[in-house]
């Protein structure tokens, strides 16, 4: 069985102010790991994914999460947020030969001006 | 290239009624998937299809919830009847490698029970 956490349901932060959101995760096999956003009435949207190689992961918008299996955690940052990063964001882990994209409960960030 | 589409974007029934949501996922993609999103939370898988197959429908209440995809292309979630308890996005998504696990999503189904 796998599972996610995310930390916190909302981070409220002001406008070019640095972000981490944070998710750790349980499995019993090899993980495959995944930070999806979602707008407002949208789907969502693929951010970034750690399958194998650099624990450092690089996405679009200028994310990236860092696996680190030790502490079987996969936090997203970002250096700098805009108003227009505003939106939910969830984690989410995929495991051994089991396909299941299994997903946190997501946290909001907020940005203010 | 077309991303996952889904119709109708907004659905307002009352209990009891059935309803229907269909969805085609990008070309060339022989896995989908329908989830459940609840307020508040992530997305739950109801079931998985390879091809026109169902491979995973563990999850999916099978006393009203119903799905099929015959031609391995698009597919349809049907709920009859609707319960108040069914009001939630109905999410599409599909993938080409099950084994990484990266999804496509549609932009869902609000569904609305009164």
């Amino acid at each position: 069985a796998q599972s996610v956490t995310q930390l916190d349901s909302q981070v409220p932060v002001f406008e070019e102010a640095p972000v981490e959101l944070r998710c750790n995760y349980s499995s019993s096999v090899s993980v495959y790991l995944f930070w999806y956003v979602q707008y407002p009435n949208q789907g969502l949207q693929l951010l970034l994914k750690y399958l194998s190689g650099s624990t450092l992961v690089k996405g679009i918008n200028g994310f990236e999460a860092e696996f680190n299996k030790s502490q079987t955690s996969f936090h997203l940052r970002k250096p700098s947020v805009h108003i227009s990063d505003t939106a939910e964001y969830f984690c989410a882990v995929s495991g051994g030969s089991n396909y299941k994209l299994t997903f946190g409960k997501g946290t909001l960030l907020t940005v203010n001006p | 290239e077309a991303g996952v589409v889904q119709s109708p974007r907004y659905k307002i029934i009352e209990k009891k009624q059935p309803v229907a949501f269909w969805c085609n996922p990008i070309s060339g993609h022989n896995t989908l998937y329908w989830y459940l999103q609840n307020l508040g939370q992530g997305p739950e898988l109801l079931i998985r299809y390879e091809n026109e197959e169902a491979v995973d429908d563990s999850q999916l209440p099978k006393d009203r919830f119903s799905a099929e995809r015959l031609k391995g292309v698009d597919s349809t979630l049907k709920i009859q009847p609707a319960e108040l308890g069914d009001s939630a996005v109905y999410l599409c998504a599909s993938s080409t490698h099950r084994g990484s696990g990266e999804q496509y999503f549609g932009p869902g189904t609000r569904l609305t029970v009164t």
